[in-house]
């Protein structure tokens, strides 16, 4: 069926350093692509979405790239600070799923000080 | 944080009970949805309802049920027949329209089973 992959399940960077977190889908009608930060305990919380119409989106240290070719989009979070550890998942909405989202398996990232 | 809210916080089930888990919401969203987080995993659609008096199962709607009797409110009951409930409990609701919006999550119902 249709589904989202998320790589790599757990990082960890140097604080200072850039984190990549990526994410393959299999449907070509998606055109929604959010990413969720989820610290522990916590609900998640939307941070930063793409859509198909777009290539990349930057919001300060935060930035997404899409390929909607390869069927891939990636988070980037760069010069990564400790409260950045945090559990990241990224998502879409697929074809025929009534505008739900489906999730990635979620990335564990640790920044160490 | 958006207006969505769960209650309660923690829930405790013996074997054999059903309970009800409560999500409200303020926002005058139209869809609401329900997701089960296991850890060390993403999240999983169990139900979901997009208008007032309607709702389709999710992936793993089995030993659930949800009613949608009003646009706030959107309720799940975990039933006996869910084999393995404990886990937490995420509740979400969208603005439906021509373009995507941001989903807004509850800040969720940790349930454990005794």
């Amino acid at each position: 069926g249709e589904n989202v992959e998320q790589h790599p399940s757990t990082l960890s960077v140097q604080e200072g350093d850039s984190a990549v977190i990526k994410c393959t889908y299999s449907d070509s009608a998606s055109n929604y692509f959010p990413w969720y930060k989820q610290e522990l305990g916590k609900r998640p919380q939307l941070i930063i979405d793409i859509r198909s119409n777009v290539g990349e989106k930057k919001d300060q240290r935060i930035a997404v790239t899409l390929n909607k070719t390869a069927k891939h989009f990636s988070l980037h979070i760069t010069e990564t600070q400790p409260e950045d550890s945090a559990v990241y998942f990224c998502a879409a909405i697929l074809s025929g799923s009534a505008r739900q989202l489906t999730f990635g398996s979620g990335t564990q990232l640790t920044v160490l000080p | 944080d958006g207006g969505i809210t769960q209650s309660p916080k923690y829930l405790f089930r013996k074997e054999g009970q059903n309970v009800t888990l409560s999500c409200e919401q303020n926002l005058n969203h139209d869809a609401m949805y329900w997701y089960r987080q296991d850890p060390g995993q993403g999240l999983r659609l169990i139900y979901y309802s997009q208008i007032v008096n309607d709702f389709q199962k999710g992936d793993i709607a089995e030993g659930y049920s949800v009613s949608r009797e009003k646009k706030e409110s959107f309720p799940l009951t975990v039933t006996s027949a869910q084999k393995n409930p404990t886990a937490f409990y995420l509740c979400a609701s969208i603005r439906t329209g021509n373009s995507y919006n941001e989903q807004f999550f509850g800040p969720g119902t940790r349930l454990t089973v005794l």
